[in-house]
């Protein structure tokens, strides 16, 4: 069975710029896995952020964007905010309407 | 605005079905592009999606699940609902049900605020 991936921890200075990933254990990402992501901060609903690769949800800000980079899907934020310190998810579309999620990023700002 | 709210529930003993609802406002449950979605957080664990239906009745589900899980909807009452049969206590988990966003495709773009079901021994 595929694994989605993504980087169980990440941290950026406030500010700054980071990606987090979304890869596959067996194949390459690419927009017809239609990749999403979603944020979530303890005990609060996950909030999308992106989906179709790179379409903002509404009242997203546009430090936010989604993208293929190489072989994984992709979320970068750019300027980094202390609230943006959360868990990171996303979510693959693997066919015969199925959906698998990642693990989760845990995103630290400081 | 679109608003979901699951209902259900809290505590289901081992072995048992478990049953939840999931209430639609302020908008439509039969449009065409609307599919409607569950999803589950084990404590302190990642998101999990269970499965999704669209308001004709189609289903998919969770590989993994699919031999418990019976997802429904009743247009009538704009609600859909999540069967989980033969629960333990892998089971306890944060649910929540969401609507997809620009059809099927788009994963999942409103959510429910969630609600906590404890599987008892």
């Amino acid at each position: 069975q595929t694994v989605v991936t993504q980087e169980p921890s990440f941290s950026v200075s406030p500010g700054g710029t980071v990606t987090l990933t979304c890869g596959l254990s067996s194949g390459s990402v690419s927009t017809t896995y239609l990749p999403s992501w979603y944020q979530q901060t303890p005990g609060q609903t996950p909030r999308t952020l992106i989906y179709s690769t790179n379409t903002r949800s509404s009242g997203v800000p546009d430090r936010f964007s989604g993208s293929i980079l190489g072989n994984k899907a992709a979320l970068t934020i750019t300027g980094a905010q202390a609230d943006d310190e959360s868990d990171y998810y996303c979510v693959l579309y693997m066919g015969s309407g199925i959906w698998v999620f990642g693990g989760g990023t845990k995103l630290t700002v400081l | 605005q679109l608003q979901l709210q699951e209902s259900g529930p809290g505590l289901v003993k081992s072995s048992e079905t478990l049953s939840l609802t999931c209430s639609v406002s302020g908008g439509s449950i039969s449009g065409s592009s609307y599919y409607w979605g569950w999803i589950r957080q084990s404590p302190g664990k990642g998101l999990e999606w269970i499965g999704s239906i669209h308001y004709s009745g189609s289903t998919y589900y969770n590989p993994s699940l699919k031999s418990r899980v019976v997802i429904s909807v009743d247009t009538s009452k704009k609600q859909f609902s999540l069967k989980l049969s033969s629960v333990s206590a892998a089971d306890t988990a944060v649910f929540y049900c969401a609507r997809h966003i620009g059809g099927y495709s788009g994963g999942f773009g409103y959510w429910g605020q969630g609600t906590q079901v404890t599987v008892s021994s």
